[in-house]
């Protein structure tokens, strides 16, 4: 069974540019979370969705959004990108809340 | 609010050693409890889940404990291997969120 895919792995944005990032979750998979892991802060969750619902989220500005499709596969924007968010960008799937996460590579965004 | 740390932050030690690595919580009104491998510039593998009525978990070389009421658990390595150099992260499941521990960097030199 192929694992948590996540494209593209590295990025390179400039401040005040919006980005995308892809989440495709184990198949089966109806529960996709993201998030944030920087040298300074750790892991950091941004949000969760369950079937094309966000059911949690961190505590992150507005600037950050997802959002799930019908097949399970998750996105993710940042809007007006600021320094700091440069960081690894995590997205884990697992079958429901409670049950093990699997995690995908991650995405490396630079924002210069 | 549930806050996860871990001790020690960095550990180096020869191979064959068994090792303990411990995580504590705030809040024990948690699902489970999961230990994390994290390889430099990497995503997380998972190593072992221990669900909140259960009291530890092994696999292979690997056990961990887990102890609610404390907000304790360890995870113990037994005959580390230099292939076990890694960050180990624990993260707590509370009602709607995994919160994770800063980690625990090994490094086990031959």
């Amino acid at each position: 069974k192929a694992g948590v895919t996540q494209t593209p792995r590295y990025l390179i944005k400039t401040r005040g540019q919006q980005v995308t990032l892809s989440c495709s979750p184990i198949s089966g998979h109806r529960s996709v979370s993201w998030y944030q892991q920087t040298p300074g802060q750790g892991l950091q969750f941004l949000f969760e969705y369950f079937s094309e619902t966000q059911r949690n989220k961190g505590n992150f500005p507005g600037r950050f959004s997802g959002r799930q499709f019908s097949n399970s596969r998750s996105e993710m924007n940042v809007s007006t990108l600021e320094l700091g968010d440069s960081a690894l960008y995590l997205c884990a799937s697992s079958l429901k809340t409670g049950k093990s996460q699997y995690f995908g590579p991650g995405t490396r965004l630079t924002v210069t | 609010k549930q806050e996860v740390t871990q001790i020690p932050a960095a550990l180096s030690v020869p191979e064959g050693e068994n090792l303990v690595l411990n995580c504590s919580f705030t809040d024990s009104a948690i699902y489970n409890l999961q230990w994390f491998r994290q390889d430099p510039g990497k995503g997380l593998t998972s190593l072992l889940l221990i669900q909140s009525s259960q009291r530890e978990q092994t696999s292979g070389r690997l056990n961990a404990s887990l102890d609610k009421s404390s907000g304790r658990s360890t995870l113990y390595i037994a005959a580390s291997q230099p292939g076990d150099s890694a960050t180990y992260l624990c993260a707590v499941e509370g009602t709607d969120k995994l919160i994770f521990g800063t980690g625990t960097r090994l490094q086990v030199f031959p």
